[in-house]
């Protein structure tokens, strides 16, 4: 199964919104409901921010929300913080027991 | 809570094998799989497999078919991942990441370990 794709950076500043776009297939992201979102900060362990595409686990701020729409699933993150600057992995259930990464977007809140 | 304690930093020689574990607490081990995804350095994220403690079941990436085994035991609630044949670019930080209740996600992870293959 080949890697889902990001791009490899965004930024924006304090405040502002932006949007990390992560496109599959319609084996992946198209077909299943099952997209999940991690962020890593430099050296550090990544960690759970989005599953089933849109839900949130509590301890993780409403600033962060998902969608999709057919082969493409994105992550917003509404009123920047400097925190949020960190790297962003999707990821999908790609069938027959198969789970697949993007390559990452680095984010840089300017 | 819920807590992933991996073994320490090892250092290998090309061809050898390592065995990463992973020390689960705070929950059912029997209960959830258990994922194991690596980063190589300045690289994103690979899943490489899961493992059902439960049954003993595992599935692996069609990458590391062959020389990947994870196994679980269910008397220590420990996780275990093994890969053989070690070349240069395995060199990575190895990660174990619980599935979530629907195994959809992976919502704990351990703190990593550094496998660095050198000669």
């Amino acid at each position: 199964q080949s890697a889902l794709t990001q791009s490899p950076s965004a930024s924006g500043s304090p405040g502002q919104s932006v949007t990390i776009s992560c496109t599959g297939t319609s084996s992946d992201i198209g077909r299943y409901n099952f997209v999940s979102w991690y962020q890593q900060h430099q050296g550090k362990v990544p960690k759970l921010i989005i599953f089933e595409v849109t839900k949130r686990p509590s301890e993780v701020p409403d600033r962060f929300s998902g969608s999709k729409s057919g082969n493409t699933a994105s992550l917003t993150v509404s009123g920047l913080q400097t925190e949020d600057d960190a790297d962003y992995y999707c990821s999908s259930f790609a069938g027959n027991n198969n789970w697949v990464f993007g390559g990452g977007t680095k984010l840089t809140v300017l | 809570q819920v807590h992933l304690v991996q073994s320490g930093a090892e250092l290998k020689r090309p061809g050898s094998s390592v065995k990463v574990s992973c020390k689960t607490s705070g929950y059912i081990f029997t209960q959830y799989y258990m994922h194991w995804v690596r980063q190589a350095p300045g690289q994103g994220l690979e899943w490489m497999g899961w493992i059902n403690p439960n049954s003993g079941g595992a599935h692996y990436a069609q990458k590391f078919q062959g020389w990947v085994t994870m196994t679980g035991d269910t008397s220590s609630d420990t996780a275990y991942m093994e890969l053989t044949s070690l070349k240069f670019d395995d060199t990575a930080v190895y990660y174990c990441a619980r599935g979530s209740l629907l195994n959809d996600a992976f919502d704990v992870w351990g703190q990593g370990t550094m496998v660095t293959v050198s000669s």
